[in-house]
């Protein structure tokens, strides 16, 4: 049983570059969400999910873009990398009788954006 | 804005001794506090959590102590470990308010002395 994962692990890429990282996972959990980890910051929501096609903003949403055509797989795009996009992105899940409550984190995907 | 604010922001404890880490928040509409515990190069995984109508959780070694009054939330982690250093996130989420998002704290780093 994978649980959830996320690819690829580490990125470099260049400011003004579209990147796509994924995020899949194996329970059928209804809701899945992005953060990213910053120094000082903690967890910050980016975007969330409670369902297949339904997708909304979280805490720091401006310049991500996220879909959900299968429940399973919740891809989040940085439409023109920047550099203040450097972080360490995870991706989460949970189930619907759970809510938000307990989250269950993947691996993270460290990017690096030059 | 981070709405639930986390100390120490560091924390080294002698092996067999006591882990203490605070959370304060603002918002009175937080029903549900969790702690995570993420170990290097994981994603965080939940810990302990507890709900207001209580002032204190225990789950082996980790206890949370919540003050209502205050406003506080602390996590213990009595005879701590090597095995324990990681870094600890307290959070916050309210069923009242749309999404039941979780706030997370900037985090403590702990590391415990063998």
């Amino acid at each position: 049983d994978a649980g959830i994962t996320q690819s690829p692990r580490y990125k470099i890429t260049e400011t003004g570059r579209q990147v796509t990282l994924m995020c899949h996972q194996t329970w059928s959990h209804s809701y899945m969400f992005w953060y990213r980890q910053d120094l000082g910051h903690g967890l910050r929501l980016i975007y969330y999910s409670a369902a297949a096609d339904i997708t909304d903003k979280g805490e720091v949403p401006d310049g991500y873009v996220v879909s959900r055509s299968k429940t399973e797989n919740f891809p989040l795009t940085l439409e023109s990398a920047t550099r203040s996009q450097t972080s360490v992105y995870f991706c989460a899940s949970s189930e619907e009788r759970e809510g938000w409550e307990t989250q269950y984190f993947g691996p993270g995907t460290r990017l690096l954006v030059l | 804005q981070q709405q639930v604010k986390q100390s120490p922001q560091s924390l080294i404890v002698q092996k067999g001794g006591i882990s203490i880490i605070n959370c304060a928040y603002e918002n009175t509409a937080f029903d549900y506090f969790p702690w995570y515990q993420q170990f290097p190069g994981k994603g965080p995984a939940l810990l302990i959590a507890i709900r207001p109508d209580v002032s204190e959780k225990k789950e082996g070694r980790f206890t949370i102590s919540f003050n209502k009054s205050a406003k506080q939330f602390s996590l213990h982690i009595m005879d701590s470990q090597p095995g324990d250093s990681a870094t600890y996130f307290c959070a916050a989420s309210s069923t009242l308010e749309y999404g039941n998002k979780l706030v997370f704290g900037a985090g403590t780093i702990l590391r415990v002395k063998s």
